[in-house]
This record gives structure tokens, C-alpha cells and sequence, in this order.
């Protein structure tokens, strides 16, 4: 799978609208882009994926540009409920790929 | 829906003991769970990978005798950590999914070994 690279942390604050990059310039065809976040001491909570469309959900939306080197996660309202670690990882759907976690990026939201 | 659970949610355990962790599937059926392992300020790495009615696959350097993986039924995994030793406390999460499908991951269990 390729590899991701994200900023190791950002802050944001509450209210305002959280835009977490990522870059994967080695993605391939069949790869997909997922992020997922990790709260203080609980397992990972998957937040959404996508191939090369934009994609939104009831927590978050996903811009992939065109060429689909990178990506952002918005998170349109942040809370303090939002701080947490935020991975983005790619990964191809064929078989039982796995997910493999990077460092990922430290969300502080700050009221 | 998409929910995964794990049990116990924490343990304590003396050196030496072995320890069962459970990982359940509540309103789907995995065809594949996973259990991962995170020590402190680190992230997730991958132990193994369950597949229902098949041995496990361990990554390199994950000792099968040490860490048994059963996956008997299509919502059920059970890791079993053998001669617990202080080195393997840790926070172990399992996931499951259906083949090709997206991971949705357990709360973890936080293992301590005295």
C-alpha cells in the first residue's frame, strides 16, 4: 500500500472548520483513501473513505484533487469532542488488504 | 450499526498467566477480524489477520505459539495471550470486516502484566 504523509499536529478551534491534509503521491488505481481517528485511549473510529470523487457523511468531507497525490478531511464545526489523532490511510480494496497506521496528525480543538 | 465490542475492557494479570481477550461482531458478520497492538505514543501495529475458519496469518515478528488467535464463527475472535510477561502489557484492539469491506475497530482492552 502506499505511503501517507500528514502534519504531525494541528490545532483548531472550536467552531471553525478543521481541514487536515494528507499527501500520498505513490497511490495507485485500485487504492483507496480512508480516515479514521483515535480518541485518548479508545479504538479506532472509521470516518470515511473514498477513491477519487469527494465524499461527505454525517461527520466529515473528503476532498481528493484530481490527480489523487493528495487529500483533506474537513470537519466542517470542530468540538473538543473532535481532539483526537486523525490517521489517513490508503489502501486497496482487493482481498483482505490491511490497513497499515502511520503517526498520523494530533487535532487539538480549543474552545 | 458497525459495531464492534471487546472483553474484558481491561485486565490485570500476574506474570507467567495466560489472558483471553474477546472481540465480537454485534450486528454483522466478519468474514476477517484483526487484532492490533499500541504501546504507549505509538501508533496501531498489526498482529495478525483472522479469517473465520482458517488459521490466522501473523505479521513478522508476532509469535503464533505466544499469541493464540481463534476465529470460529463468523462474529467471534478470541486472542489468548500465553505466559503473559511484563513486556506484553499493552492496548490491544481487534477490527472485522467482510472481505474488501472497511474496518470498524473494537474499543480495546489495556493488558497488564505484573
Amino acid at each position: 500500500d502506499a505511503k501517507t504523509t500528514q502534519p504531525t499536529s494541528m490545532d483548531c478551534a472550536e467552531g471553525r472548520a478543521a481541514n487536515l491534509p494528507c499527501n500520498h503521491s505513490t497511490i495507485s488505481g485500485n487504492e483507496y483513501v480512508y480516515w479514521y481517528r483515535q480518541i485518548h485511549s479508545q479504538g479506532p473510529q472509521y470516518i470515511i473513505h473514498g477513491l477519487k470523487n469527494n465524499e461527505t457523511n454525517e461527520m466529515a468531507s473528503l476532498i481528493i484533487t484530481e490527480d489523487r497525490k493528495s487529500s483533506t478531511l474537513i470537519l466542517p464545526h470542530a468540538t473538543l469532542r473532535d481532539t483526537a489523532v486523525y490517521y489517513c490511510i490508503v489502501r486497496a480494496l482487493s482481498g483482505y488488504s490491511t490497513l497499515t497506521f502511520g503517526k498520523g496528525t494530533m487535532l487539538l480543538v480549543s474552545p | 450499526g458497525a459495531v464492534v465490542s471487546q472483553h474484558p475492557s481491561w485486565v490485570i494479570c500476574k506474570s507467567g498467566t495466560s489472558v483471553k481477550i474477546e472481540c465480537r461482531s454485534l450486528d454483522f458478520q466478519a468474514t476477517t477480524m484483526f487484532w492490533y497492538r499500541q504501546f504507549p505514543k505509538q501508533s496501531l501495529m498489526l498482529m495478525a489477520t483472522s479469517n473465520e475458519g482458517s488459521k490466522a496469518t501473523y505479521e513478522q515478528g508476532v509469535e503464533k505459539d505466544k499469541f493464540l488467535i481463534n476465529h470460529a464463527s463468523l462474529t467471534l475472535s478470541t486472542l489468548t495471550v500465553t505466559s503473559a510477561h511484563p513486556e506484553d502489557s499493552s492496548f490491544y484492539i481487534c477490527s472485522a470486516s467482510l472481505i474488501q469491506e472497511t474496518q470498524y475497530f473494537g474499543p480495546g482492552t489495556r493488558l497488564l502484566v505484573l
